[in-house]
């Protein structure tokens, strides 16, 4: 199995600019979660969805982030216009239900400066 | 809510040497807890995970039990390895939700 896929692995942008995050779950998961990662607050979960519907976005900063999922396998993260505070590492990561139990398998990220 | 505290870091020791990162937590319900591992320039990964009380965890030399009478669920390994460098994350699962730690730096040198 490839495990979670994340493109691109690195993006460097300027302050305004669209940024856009891509992520391919396991074949056969039915959860997918955004996380995003910064040493002042650690991991932060940023939206899960099930089935392809967003359950819990309560973590998505602000509006300028936005995420969808149109299909099984392949999710999307965006952030329009973007800023220097957005500079972290993004995950994706998903699981085969989303239970306490549940082993989450995450990609291998994201690093995002915004200059 | 839920929340997981970890031991803070950094860790330094010498190949062969006794590892332990305590981890407790605060739950309101009856949790999973995990430890997640990740290494330079890559993705949490699963090390291992509890899902009751009493319940061990064990994983490639690693392991933790599951203590509710005490709310902790503490990582040991009895002989390090330099390949052992990495941060660890104490996590709780709660219905979808993972809350983690904010991790632990662990280095073994040669």
């Amino acid at each position: 199995d490839a495990g979670v896929i994340q493109s691109p692995r690195h993006e460097v942008t300027e302050m305004g600019q669209e940024v856009t995050l891509r992520c391919k779950p396991i074949s056969g998961h039915n959860s997918l979660f955004w996380y995003r990662q910064t040493m002042m607050r650690g991991l932060e979960l940023l939206i899960y969805f099930n089935n392809n519907v967003p359950i819990d976005d309560s973590g998505m900063p602000e509006d300028r982030f936005s995420a969808k999922m149109p299909n099984a396998s392949f999710s999307t993260l965006k952030i329009q216009p973007s800023e220097p505070r957005d500079s972290a590492v993004y995950f994706c990561a998903s699981s085969f239900i989303a239970g306490s139990t549940d082993t989450q398998y995450f990609g291998p990220g994201t690093r995002l400066t915004v200059l | 809510g839920d929340s997981v505290t970890q031991m803070e870091g950094p860790v330094t020791l010498s190949e062969e040497a006794f590892l332990t990162i305590n981890c407790t937590y605060t739950a309101t319900g009856y949790p999973s807890l995990f430890w997640y591992v990740q290494y330079p320039g890559e993705g949490l990964q699963l090390l291992l995970k509890a899902t009751k009380a009493d319940d061990k965890g064990s994983n490639k030399g690693f392991e933790a039990t599951y203590r509710k009478e005490t709310t902790s669920f503490h990582l040991e390994k009895g002989s390090v390895q330099v390949s052992d460098s990495a941060v660890y994350f104490c996590a709780l699962g709660d219905d979808y939700k993972l809350s983690f730690g904010a991790g632990t730096t662990v280095t073994v040198r040669a």
